[in-house]
């Protein structure tokens, strides 16, 4: 069975440019999470969904947004980049909420 | 807000000693998860605890969940190579069921 696919695996922007970031869930998992990782720290939480709807959501501006589609695939998206975003973007599925996280490899996002 | 507090942040360790990393939160947690990540790699999950006071082992690896579901830590005996890597604790907290990562454990091995 395939794991967590994502794409893409690397991205350069510029700031004030706007980055769409995609995640495939493995298959029969009905949650998606999103999560920001800077290089030396741990993951940090951006947003759940949960059956398309969004069941949690971290602290972090109105400029990230994300959705989750029928086919439980999610978009994370990210409007007016800043130098501060760039970073490990890292989607995790699992079959039910609370339940343990199946990481993808993640898209490295650099932003100039 | 809510965080969890991992120490310490980097462990050095001779190849067959045992080391200890610490996971401390400001609220109760509903459970708590253990991931590894390798360097360059994606976390993947080891264990999770959820009942006060569990205790877990996988092989080398021992995992305890506090008695107040506050803290927890992973104890690793006879260390190897292989576990080069950093390990994260990960509360799912009780009131809003977000799952809060710490900032890892960093561990190198010298042979």
């Amino acid at each position: 069975d395939a794991g967590v696919t994502q794409s893409p695996t690397h991205l350069i922007k510029t700031r004030g440019q706007h980055v769409t970031l995609r995640c495939s869930p493995i298959s029969g998992h009905k949650s998606v999470s999103w999560y920001q990782q800077v290089l030396g720290q741990g993951p940090q939480f951006i947003f759940q969904y949960y059956e398309k709807e969004e069941r949690g959501r971290g602290n972090f501006p109105d400029r990230f947004s994300a959705r989750q589609f029928p086919n439980y695939s999610s978009e994370l998206n990210v409007n007016a980049l800043l130098l501060g975003d760039s970073a490990l973007y890292l989607c995790a599925s699992s079959f039910d909420l609370n339940e343990k996280l199946f990481f993808g490899s993640g898209t490295q996002l650099s932003v100039l | 807000g809510q965080q969890v507090m991992q120490i310490p942040q980097y462990q050095h360790v001779q190849e067959g000693e045992d080391f200890t990393t610490y996971c401390n939160s400001s609220t109760t947690l509903s459970n708590i998860q253990w991931y590894k990540q390798r360097p360059g790699g994606h976390p993947v999950f080891l264990i999770q605890l959820v009942k006060s006071g569990e205790v877990k082992k996988q092989k080398r690896l021992t995992f305890q969940f506090g008695e107040a579901k506050k803290n927890s830590s992973l104890h690793i005996t006879a260390t190897q190579t292989t576990d080069v890597g950093t390990y994260f604790c990960a509360g799912l907290h009780s009131n809003d069921y977000k799952l809060s990562f710490g900032a890892g454990t960093t561990v190198t091995v010298r042979a």
